[in-house]
């Protein structure tokens, strides 16, 4: 089953405007990743943050974590079109490294 | 540095015939290696993984099979498809770091 939950399900946004998704988990983790997926390609890993990490930065990304509510968003800013894509949240939870995705977030940015 | 191949990058295979798909990874040694299946729209389902030659762990019960017979070498096979087989396959692999790194995928259609 998926354990992450992500919010809102699709984005469409301006190119320049900010865009933020939300992740939901169930159970504790060792640390949550962020991939991005262009249509009909594989994952491309954007962002690590560990369970004991609050925020991480990089590049226009953002990141945040709240381990107490189970939930991590992700800001993209000035976004482009480029940044079209679907973006999910994935937890790793135990020793072998195991991911669990939630469903994605679909964002389209229109010039 | 490090890459990860799949093939073939699409597969149309009519219902009972079997199936083999292969995921080599270069530049690293003794990786963890992972199966993922994502089916259209949503997110990744986990359906092994392995973290050594002969170590095969299988996350849901399904028609599938992997085995990994070369250190970098990750394959999914079955004898005879199903149409439920069908969806976006995705290899994995992570090293001694917590960064898990996806490869290509594999489209695969059952008719």
């Amino acid at each position: 089953s998926q354990q992450g939950e992500e919010d809102p399900q699709a984005l469409s946004i301006q190119e320049g405007e900010n865009a933020t998704m939300n992740c939901s988990y169930k159970t504790s983790i060792n640390n949550l990743q962020w991939y991005r997926q262009n249509s009909g390609r594989g994952l491309v890993h954007l962002i690590l943050i560990r369970s004991n990490e609050r925020e991480k930065h990089s590049g226009r990304l953002r990141v945040t974590l709240d381990t107490s509510k189970k939930s991590s968003s992700l800001l993209i800013t000035a976004s482009r079109a480029a940044d079209t894509a679907s973006y999910f949240c994935a937890t790793d939870f135990d020793s072998w490294g195991k991911l669990q995705f939630g469903a994605g977030t679909q964002v389209v940015v229109t010039p | 540095s490090q890459t990860i191949h799949q093939w073939p990058a699409t597969l149309v295979q009519p219902v009972g015939s079997p199936l083999s798909l292969e995921c080599t990874v270069e530049g690293t040694s003794n990786p963890n290696l992972y199966w993922y299946r994502q089916a259209a729209g949503r997110g990744l389902q986990l359906l092994f993984y392995s973290v050594g030659i002969g170590q095969i762990s299988s996350e849901v019960p399904q028609n599938l099979s992997a085995s990994r017979p070369q250190d970098r070498q990750f394959i999914l096979s079955s004898k005879k498809l199903l149409l439920s087989d069908s969806g976006f396959y995705l290899c994995a692999w992570k090293g001694t770091g917590e960064t898990q790194y996806f490869g290509p995928g594999t489209r695969l259609l059952v008719l």
